[in-house]
């Protein structure tokens, strides 16, 4: 069946830089973006970007602009997000999702959702 | 960016209510609407997209209308395995955006 597996749980130091792995299975991993949202304890799901597996291309919210980095590894069909600069507010749970835009009209929507990858940022 | 905003933050229903949510863009995306549901320590749960369709495998209660600005998601009987929050979601442009949720609970 179609999932998708995250990496394990991270702690790491303000300042310091987090790289959270999602290996896909089930499908072909370069017909479909990949999303990646956050959620922090207690609060709403915050999109933080996407990639396109087959060409690399990426987009990301403004706001995490200059401090996230979305690549991937066609060979193991996994995406990466890497977001540096980590301080306190950026502990959340970071989840990657599967992006399918139809052929009609190009609606686009997130179908497959991994478990999430708790990271925490502790001095 | 398109701002979403969801109304109410949240209820409380009894099983077999009738529930409708509502959320709002900041400009027309026309029906590029997503709708998600989660529940505690789980990831979202796709269940209606382009405003209207029917996500696979979710229940016919749940069901979305509207385009432009306004759109709502309906619960038409309320089950217990339906006490979770609610995101909207927009796709109009490549920067998504996300509403701040509706909590469902138990009245």
């Amino acid at each position: 069946q179609v999932q998708l597996e995250q990496s394990g749980a991270e702690v790491k130091k303000p300042g310091a830089s987090v790289k959270v792995s999602c290996k896909a299975s089930g499908y072909t991993f370069t017909s479909y973006d990949i999303n990646w949202v956050r959620q922090a304890t207690g609060q709403g799901l915050e999109w933080m970007g996407w990639m396109n597996p087959n060409s690399g291309n990426t987009g990301y919210a403004q706001k995490f602009q200059g401090r996230v980095t979305m690549t991937r590894n066609t060979s193991i069909s996994t995406a990466y997000m890497e977001l540096s600069s980590l301080r306190s507010e950026d502990t959340a749970v970071y989840y990657c999702a599967r992006g399918i835009r139809t052929t009609l009209n190009s609606y686009y929507y997130m179908d497959v959702w991994g478990k999430g990858t708790t990271v925490t940022v502790s001095s | 960016d398109i701002q979403m905003t969801q109304s109410p933050s949240s209820l409380s229903a009894s099983v077999g209510d009738r529930v409708t949510i509502a959320c709002r863009a900041s400009q027309s995306i026309s029906s590029y609407l997503n709708w998600y549901q989660q529940k505690p320590g789980k990831a979202p749960k796709l269940l209606i997209y382009a405003a209207s369709s029917l996500q696979s495998g979710v229940p016919s209660r749940f069901s979305g209308s509207g385009s432009g600005t306004d759109f709502t998601l309906t619960i038409s009987s309320l089950q217990p395995e339906d006490f979770a929050t609610y995101y909207c979601q927009q796709s109009y442009n490549t920067l998504f955006t996300f509403g701040p949720g509706t909590k469902v609970d138990i009245k």
